[in-house]
């Protein structure tokens, strides 16, 4: 499988807090993503990035923010976590759109109290 | 604006039955690819098949089979003689030229199979 490693794997926060979730792979890929998921929605596109900073913004991007200063790290930051983030985020690295598939890290349980 | 509606929010059988998962989608690209995806109880996601929009063949692996419908827009997923460990929740995707070119998937809500001894 590919090499997606999701940093921290679970965690608790209390509202207003922020939060950094990190994404490292060791594909080379260019492209990364962070979705979320939410019974009932799926996964939602949140950000993406087609490269070193460059990034673009998903379906669900209000209270993230991301950034990319290495091909190997995508990060996601929520400025002052609420309650409604609360979810499973999942990061994933493809090649193109016409891809393959992508591959998906293990996902980060996060719960904000 | 793509979409996609799995409307089968969860399903129970009993171990060897056949089991058809549905999945519709929308979109006004040409050019597309569709996906399902297995999320077992460990909560990874697991790759199944990708097809593209130009490509309608039925695809067969194993016990599984996905019959591709542009007439109808649908993406269906058939497991036969379903088997314990095929419980788990399964999203049917859609991708599109997102832009740069990235895979941007929109999923649908996910189907949760239970396949009961």
């Amino acid at each position: 499988d590919a090499g997606i490693t999701q940093s921290p794997r679970h965690k608790v926060t209390e509202t207003g807090t922020p939060v950094t979730l990190r994404c490292h792979q060791t594909e080379n890929h260019r492209y990364m993503y962070w979705y979320r998921q939410d019974p009932g929605h799926g996964l939602r596109l949140i950000h993406y990035s087609y490269g070193v900073k460059d990034t673009d913004k998903g379906e669900v991007s209000d209270g993230y923010s991301v950034s990319r200063s290495k091909t190997e790290d995508f990060l996601l930051t929520l400025e002052s976590a609420t309650s409604s983030q609360t979810s499973v985020y999942f990061c994933a690295i493809s090649e193109s759109w016409q891809g393959v598939k992508a591959f998906f890290g293990q996902g980060t349980r996060l719960t904000v109290v | 604006a793509q979409k996609v509606t799995q409307a089968q929010t969860e399903i129970s059988v009993v171990e060897k039955e056949d089991v058809t998962l549905d999945c519709v989608y929308e979109t006004r690209d040409t050019t597309y690819y569709l996906f399902w995806y297995k999320q077992p109880p460990s909560g990874e996601l697991v790759f199944l098949i990708r097809r593209n929009s130009f490509d309608e063949q039925n695809e067969i692996s194993g016990r599984y089979s996905w019959n591709f419908q542009k007439s109808t827009s649908s993406f269906n997923f058939t497991i036969t003689a379903s088997q314990v460990v095929d419980s788990a929740v399964y999203f049917c995707a859609l991708s599109g030229r997102g832009g740069q070119g990235a895979q941007k998937l929109v999923f649908g809500q996910g189907t949760r199979l239970t396949i009961n001894p």
